[in-house]
Formats: C-alpha cells, sequence, structure tokens
C-alpha cells in the first residue's frame, strides 16, 4: 500500500533553516508529481511547493520563493523541502503529497515551529 | 493573487443532502482548473475525496458527488453521516499555479 512518511520536522530560531524528508514507498515515485502542503496551527492548507516527476518543472508560492527548495532523489524514493531563512510564519504542520492534479494519498505530517 | 472561496460553515442534519461551493476570483471555475477535493477531520490529516471536478477515489464513499455548476465546482453530500462532521477543501489549479479554498466546517447536527 501506498506510504508517505514524513521527517525532519522540529523547532528552529526565526532565521534558521530545516530539511524536510517524505520517504515513500508502495509506488512507482519516479512516475508521479508530488507537492509539499502546510497548515498552520488553526489555519486552512496551502500548496507550499510541487515537483514534477522529472524534476525540472517546480512551483512555489510566493509566500516561500527563494527562501525553500523542494527536490527528489528517484533512486531512494525521496522527496525533499530545504527551508531556509525560516520566519515565524512558516510555523506549520508540514504535508508530502503523491500526485499532480490528481492528488491522492497524504502523509501524515510533519511539525515545524520557528520561534525564539 | 487569486482567491478560492467557499462556505466558511455550513449546518445539516443526518440524513440530509448539503451542497458545499468553491469559486474562483478570476472567474468560471471549469474542468481545466481540476477541482480537487479533500476532507479533514480533527486531528487528522486531509484525505482525497474528488479529483477532476466528479472523479471519486476508489475509497470516496458514493454519497460524496462532485460537479460544475454555475461557474463553480460543487461538492454534494447525500444521506449525510455524523462521521461526514469535518472540514472540506478545494483545491484549483491556475496554469502552474495551486490554491486551496479557506475551507468549509461542516456540522452534522
Amino acid at each position: 500500500q501506498v506510504k508517505l512518511v514524513e521527517s525532519g520536522g522540529g523547532v528552529v530560531q526565526p532565521g534558521g533553516s530545516l530539511r524536510l524528508s517524505c520517504a515513500a514507498s508502495g509506488f512507482t515515485f519516479s512516475r508521479f508529481a508530488m507537492h509539499w502542503v502546510r497548515q498552520a496551527p488553526g489555519k486552512g492548507l496551502e500548496v507550499v511547493a510541487f515537483i514534477q516527476y522529472y524534476e525540472s518543472d517546480k512551483y512555489y508560492a510566493d509566500s516561500v520563493k527563494g527562501r525553500f527548495t523542494i527536490s527528489r532523489d528517484n533512486s531512494k524514493n525521496t522527496l525533499y523541502l530545504q527551508m531556509d531563512t525560516l520566519r515565524p510564519e512558516d510555523t506549520a504542520v508540514y504535508y508530502c503529497v503523491k500526485g499532480d492534479w490528481a492528488v491522492d494519498y497524504w502523509g501524515r505530517g510533519t511539525l515545524v515551529t520557528v520561534s525564539s | 493573487q487569486t482567491v478560492v472561496t467557499q462556505e466558511p460553515s455550513l449546518t445539516v442534519s443526518p440524513g440530509g443532502t448539503v451542497t458545499l461551493t468553491c469559486a474562483s476570483s478570476t472567474g468560471a471555475v471549469t474542468s481545466g482548473n481540476y477541482p480537487s477535493w479533500f476532507q479533514q477531520k480533527l486531528g487528522q490529516a486531509p484525505r482525497s475525496l474528488i479529483h477532476s471536478a466528479s472523479n471519486r477515489h476508489s475509497w470516496t464513499p458514493a454519497r460524496f458527488s462532485g460537479f460544475l455548476l454555475g461557474g463553480k465546482a460543487t461538492l454534494t453530500l447525500s444521506d449525510v453521516q455524523p462521521e461526514d462532521e469535518a472540514d472540506y477543501y478545494c483545491l484549483l489549479y491556475f496554469g502552474g499555479a495551486r490554491v486551496f479554498g479557506g475551507g468549509t466546517k461542516l456540522t452534522v447536527l
């Protein structure tokens, strides 16, 4: 069965960096686009970044453009989100999500807290 | 900045029918926006319900139906069950951009 397991969350000071990982299994990872979606405490969902299966096509929300980088290693079935220059408003649960226009599976999420 | 609008909250009785809508600030929602719908229960990760306006995933109960109607994407829940109480989000695609609606809190009462 499809499994998406996020890791790498934690507490970081403003201006700091974190790298999130998403280990994928149960499907041919290299054939599917992937998203990172976040949800701030008590708030709605926001697409943070997207990457096509062939890696060259990426999308970033305006709120993270220039600070976050999405990447993938198809040989390791793993999706990444490098988050730099973190701000308190980046505090959220970050979900790894499979699919392009037909999003289907979600991970359970990893919590990122940006606080001094 | 494109804004996607949903009803903030709706209430429905058990066994009843309710329709949630998803509108775009750029104009009519079309199949080219690939409307998707998601359900999120308290303390859980979201779950995908509908993609491409009207296509259910294999796990989506038949009482959930998606349509394009009156320039909006809609999600209709029929024979509502107590376990359908949740937040519901739509997602629209605008070329490269992907924008969620603010969500609808559905209360079953």
